[in-house]
């Protein structure tokens, strides 16, 4: 267990309204994460942070926002919910460049 | 062609048999090679994390790496029921100057009592 706490674990809401999931981690690591897995997709990154501050886009960042201003919170933000946005997300964490990737048991949201 | 190829099964065997899950890949730029189990509704669980060609031995799970066929192997031996659970593999490089951790679909696998 990599400490990591993700809320709401579920929600649904409506198309357009604004979304924030929140990923918390208890073990100070420097790096997180934010994926989201769909049936035939697997795990795609959204968007990823080196540090306090510091973040950079995945492959599948449009309609997205994150940010860190502290080391144990990442915030995923979708502006205005689409349905296509519709997925179970998941925050991970690892402490250094070349260390695996932990994760935390996701949030699942639906965009109605 | 995808970068990380992974069967999604699924694949059912009875309780005690040895099961073979397995990935290939297309660049030979991925370095470390993981193996995540994922249970229904959880997150990925780190399960093997291997770095070099060879096999890397943990209880019951035995990663297997072959770098030069780009292939990666998970076998579990004297399956249980609560082994069934989706398995990911998972390899990562530096690919044009950048870190890349690329996972494969999942492996869907049931254990049968």
């Amino acid at each position: 267990d990599a400490g990591i706490t993700q809320s709401p674990r579920h929600k649904v809401t409506e198309t357009g309204t604004p979304v924030t999931l929140r990923c918390h981690q208890t073990e100070n690591h420097r790096y997180m994460y934010w994926y989201r897995q769909d049936p035939g997709h697997g795990l795609r990154l959204i968007h990823y942070s080196y540090g306090v501050k510091d973040t950079d886009k995945g492959e599948v960042s449009d309609g997205y926002s994150v940010s860190r201003s502290k080391t144990e919170d990442f915030l995923l933000t979708l502006e205005s919910a689409t349905s296509s946005q519709t997925s179970v997300y998941f925050c991970a964490t690892r402490t250094g460049w070349n260390q695996p990737q932990h994760f935390g048991d996701g949030t699942r949201l639906s965009i109605l | 062609q995808k970068e990380v190829e992974q069967d999604p099964g699924p694949l059912s065997v009875p309780e005690g048999a040895i099961v073979s899950l397995n990935c290939t890949y297309s660049n030979s730029a991925f370095q470390y090679f993981m193996w995540y189990r994922q249970y229904s509704r959880k997150g990925p669980e780190l399960l093997m994390y291997t770095y070099s060609s060879g096999n890397k031995e943990d209880g019951r799970f035995t990663a297997q790496v072959d770098k030069s066929s780009k292939y990666i192997s998970l076998f579990i031996r004297d399956s249980q029921p609560s082994d069934s659970a989706t398995y990911l593999c998972a390899m990562w490089g530096i690919i044009q100057g950048a870190q890349k951790l690329v996972f494969g679909q999942g492996t869907r696998l049931t254990i049968n009592p």
